[in-house]
């Protein structure tokens, strides 16, 4: 299997703080790189896919980048909303593996 | 507007058969794959198995000898089945659409207990 592994595990910032979590894959993955918000009690909400691609209805202050194995999620300028766990997720090979997810708290 | 709607048997003994359906409204449920993720308490996110409209199938190794997902395309469902289950398999699970490009809609997810 391809792991996935986010750093930090846990963050803490300020609103309107800049905030970036890292995703590593053990194996190549191409872009097949998605990243997901996750509130608690909630289904994760698709953020990024295919690395940098940004769904419809998604902030613009949400970002993605990276080829491989490093991946990137970048948060411009943090809200109040943004408080949540993130976590990527490689679909280039079965099993599609996620990270363990980063924890943003409120500073 | 799309949504999945899943509905099964939250509790179940040890040995017995996890059966979970979601109903998808909105959409073609032609166009896209449909997937099953699960998330055991507290922890992260793992990938059960992915369905087309044909009935195309992948499945997780580490679980594809007791999972069986279908679809039934004349009510726009699909379901999982997970037999022989046993405490490691207490999660919340999850329906979703969609496969490589991400997952773009779930369903409200379904914990499931496994409890002598």
């Amino acid at each position: 299997d391809i792991q996935m592994t986010q750093s930090p595990s846990s963050l803490s910032a300020s609103v309107g703080d800049r905030v970036t979590i890292t995703c590593r894959a053990s194996h190549i993955v191409r872009t097949y790189l998605n990243w997901y918000q996750q509130k608690p009690g909630k289904a994760p909400k698709l953020l990024i896919y295919a690395a940098s691609s940004l769904p419809s209805g998604v902030p613009s202050r949400f970002s993605g980048s990276g080829s491989g194995p490093d991946f990137t999620l970048t948060i411009s300028s943090l809200q109040p909303e943004d408080f949540a766990t993130y976590y990527c997720q490689q679909t280039y090979e079965i099993p599609r593996t996620f990270g363990q997810g980063t924890r943003v708290e409120i500073k | 507007q799309v949504q999945l709607q899943q509905w099964g048997a939250g509790l179940l003994k040890p040995s017995e058969t996890l059966s979970l359906t979601c109903t998808v409204y909105g959409g073609s449920f032609s166009d896209y794959y449909w997937t099953w993720i699960r998330q055991s308490p507290g922890k992260g996110l793992e990938w059960i198995g992915e369905i087309n409209h044909s009935g195309s199938t992948e499945y997780n190794p580490s679980l594809k000898s007791r999972v069986t997902i279908s679809v039934d395309t004349s009510k726009n469902e699909f379901s999982l089945k997970l037999r022989s289950v046993t405490a490691a398999d207490t999660a919340v699970y999850y329906c979703a659409r969609g496969r490589q490009s991400g997952l773009g809609y779930w369903g409200q997810g379904t914990l499931v207990t496994v409890s002598s």
